[in-house]
């Protein structure tokens, strides 16, 4: 079983479209982050919520988190071709030193 | 705003060779983490590490794999010797606490 799986693996949307992803995961979690990747480059931290918290915003971005059914979305309102690019949930687990577990990942294409 | 910054940004190594990768966390920050990301795949946890030990490690993490803090500042994570399969982008990451991840822009190594 995996932890942070993501869906789906791949949106194609049209510029000022909305984009919505979606995360799984299957243990008890400190937080959960967002993070975003444009084609072999590095990882760009977007938003962490911790798992005492609903919903967080920040910007055009606005994420959930469901403790109940251990799952989050990420929300990228009037998107923008700039917003292509990969978007991974992670997972910091209770206790531990706060390793994080990665979903597969989302690939978004926005087209103008 | 500070960098966590890696080196080299590419590396191509012979099969067998010995590599050690570079990492300058950020000043502050007291966990330290090495991530790993085969192309196409998500991103793997390797190893934590806080006040100047390993705090977890995962099963990638064998004994080809070392890391070390040799002065206050750089962070190095040692392949002894490498094989095909450790070819993948490897991204170091430190935190001041729990929450707070800043990942490096990443070393692409190639083993050939």
């Amino acid at each position: 079983s995996q932890q942070g799986e993501e869906d789906p693996q791949a949106l194609s949307i049209q510029e000022g479209e909305n984009a919505t992803m979606n995360c799984s995961y299957k243990t008890s979690i400190n937080n959960l982050q967002w993070y975003r990747q444009n084609s072999g480059r590095g990882l760009v931290h977007l938003i962490l919520i911790r798992s005492n918290e609903r919903e967080k915003h920040s910007g055009r971005l606005r994420v959930t988190l469901d403790t109940s059914k251990k799952s989050s979305s990420l929300l990228i309102t009037a998107s923008r071709a700039a917003d292509t690019a990969s978007y991974f949930c992670a997972t910091a687990l209770s206790g531990g030193y706060n390793k994080l577990i990665f979903g597969a990942g989302t690939r978004l294409a926005v087209h103008p | 705003e500070p960098e966590v910054t890696q080196t080299p940004s590419h590396q191509v190594t012979q099969m067998g060779q010995e590599v050690i990768l570079r990492c300058v966390p950020i000043s502050n920050h007291l966990y330290f983490y090495w991530y790993r990301q085969i192309l196409g795949q998500k991103v793997e946890f390797l190893v934590s590490f806080y006040n100047n030990e390993i705090s977890e490690k995962s099963e990638i993490f064998d004994d080809q794999f070392s890391v070390e803090r040799p002065d206050g500042s750089n962070f190095t994570l040692k392949i002894r010797s490498t094989k095909l399969e450790d070819s993948a982008m490897y991204f170091c990451a430190s935190t001041p606490s729990v929450v707070g991840y800043t990942f490096g822009s990443g070393t692409r190594l190639t083993v050939v």
